[in-house]
């Protein structure tokens, strides 16, 4: 059960889009389409954001948006806004009823 | 609205034990599986462990597995965590989720700290 690897920081500008990657193995991002992203702002509890690879839960807006590739699962901010400044997780089902995080990227708009 | 409240933190000594709570309102507890996440100061989020819906079946970590138990009482609609032979390794925020298409909704945490 290694965590999911992610790059430790991602910057823009305000209305830029910004990537986050999530890398992992065949036997859980590879594996399945369960890939879930969430979003916590500092003190607070992780909001989820994307699920199922490349869904979004109401509410959530569409400048957020997830894909796959193989082992690597992906997460677009476009039209980066101040308040998307956050850390932010990936998530896979790893078999077994087993789950897996990644390592977490800070978001810094500029 | 769901809520989930936990509560049980504290401070604790290295082998020693401590038992979470998490309160559940606002969904129907019993139709659930749930889960335990974990953050350590200042890192990033760990999965700790889920329980079926009757809570029949539940599974671990490699961390945690044979030290803490996750359970539930529908009737209560409350979770819990049994943690047993504390490390300072355990020191974390612990979170409960509740499973809907993913961890779909949180707690604000409960703090362990493992220290002598």
């Amino acid at each position: 059960q290694s965590a999911l690897t992610q790059p430790r920081s991602v910057s823009g500008s305000p209305g830029q889009s910004v990537t986050l990657s999530c890398t992992g193995t065949s036997s859980d991002v590879g594996g399945y389409n369960y890939v879930s992203w969430y979003q916590q702002h500092p003190g607070k509890a992780p909001k989820l954001i994307i699920y199922n690879v490349n869904q979004r839960p109401s509410g959530v807006p569409d400048r957020f948006s997830g894909s796959k590739s193989g082992n690597t699962a992906s997460l677009t901010i476009s039209g980066l806004q101040a308040e998307d400044e956050a850390d932010y997780y990936c998530c896979s089902y790893a078999g077994n009823y087993l789950d897996v995080f990644g390592t977490g990227t800070k978001v810094t708009v500029l | 609205e769901v809520q989930l409240v936990e509560s049980g933190g504290g401070l604790v000594q290295p082998g020693g034990s401590l038992r979470l709570s998490c309160a559940a309102s606002g969904f129907a507890f019993s139709n659930h599986w749930m889960h335990w996440v974990r953050q350590g100061p200042g890192k990033g989020l760990v999965w700790v462990s889920r329980i079926k819906d009757d809570g029949t079946y539940a599974t671990y970590a490699d961390s945690v597995k044979g030290r803490f138990t996750i359970s539930r009482d529908n009737a209560e609609s409350t979770l819990y965590l049994q943690m047993n032979g504390l490390r300072a390794e355990d020191t974390a925020v612990y979170y409960c989720a509740r499973e809907e298409i993913s961890l779909a909704d949180w707690g604000q945490g409960t703090l362990v700290t493992v220290a002598s």
